[in-house]
């Protein structure tokens, strides 16, 4: 069955980088948007970013645009997410999700924290 | 942006009882593009409803869900110890998607 697998969080210092991956199998992953969504502690959903299963059509939330880059590698099943300038707010467990449509499947998430 | 308000923020029921939760959009949304969401505490969030009445596979039937344009309703007909959790409606029709702020159902 569909199973997606994050990886790369961790403790991060205020203005550092970090790259998320998301492994995903058990489906064409080519043919699926895909997506990033966290969770601040406490918090509810937000949505960070989406691409199309070829990677041109790419979009993301105002909180993350210009430091964050979403990408993926179709020929290793892996959906990728490049944080830069990271700041205390974008302290979060992150999700990777399948869109289809809706968030069909999700990964069980990898926790970043941003903290000098 | 479109705007997802859920009601209530927490709905306080026992085992047995029918909750509804609401969820309002600021504009009209395409029922394809519209899910409803469960998180149980320290889990990740979890489909339970697609197209706003298409329960997701696995999902037991006293899940349903209704509604078109800007009011959607999910029901849960009779509530079960393992329901009590966060539940999130969300939109994927414009960008940025959102979320709802979440109804927590408790006992």
């Amino acid at each position: 069955q569909a199973q997606l697998v994050e990886s790369g969080g961790g403790l991060v210092k205020p203005g550092g980088s970090l790259r998320l991956s998301c492994a995903a199998s058990g489906f064409t992953f080519s043919d699926y948007f895909m997506s990033w969504v966290r969770q601040a502690p406490g918090k509810g959903l937000e949505w960070v970013s989406y691409i199309d299963g070829r990677g041109s059509t790419i979009n993301y939330a105002d909180s993350v645009k210009g430091r964050f880059t979403i990408s993926r590698d179709n020929a290793k099943n892996l959906l990728f997410l490049q944080m830069n300038s990271l700041r205390a707010e974008d302290t979060a467990v992150y999700y990777c999700t399948r869109a289809n449509y809706v968030l069909d499947v999700w990964g069980q998430g990898t926790t970043v924290a941003v903290s000098s | 942006e479109i705007l997802l308000t859920q009601s209530p923020g927490t709905l306080s029921l026992s085992p047995g009882e029918r909750a509804t939760l609401s969820c309002r959009a600021s504009q009209s949304v395409s029922s394809t593009h519209f899910g409803w969401y469960q998180q149980k505490s320290g889990q990740a969030p979890r489909l339970l409803v697609s197209g706003a009445s298409s329960r997701a596979t696995g999902i037991p039937d006293r899940f349903s869900g209704s509604g078109s344009g800007t009011d959607f309703t999910l029901t849960i007909s009779r509530l079960e110890p393992e329901d009590f959790a966060v539940y999130y409606c969300q939109q994927s029709v414009t960008s940025p998607w959102t979320f709802g702020q979440g109804t927590k159902v408790e006992i």
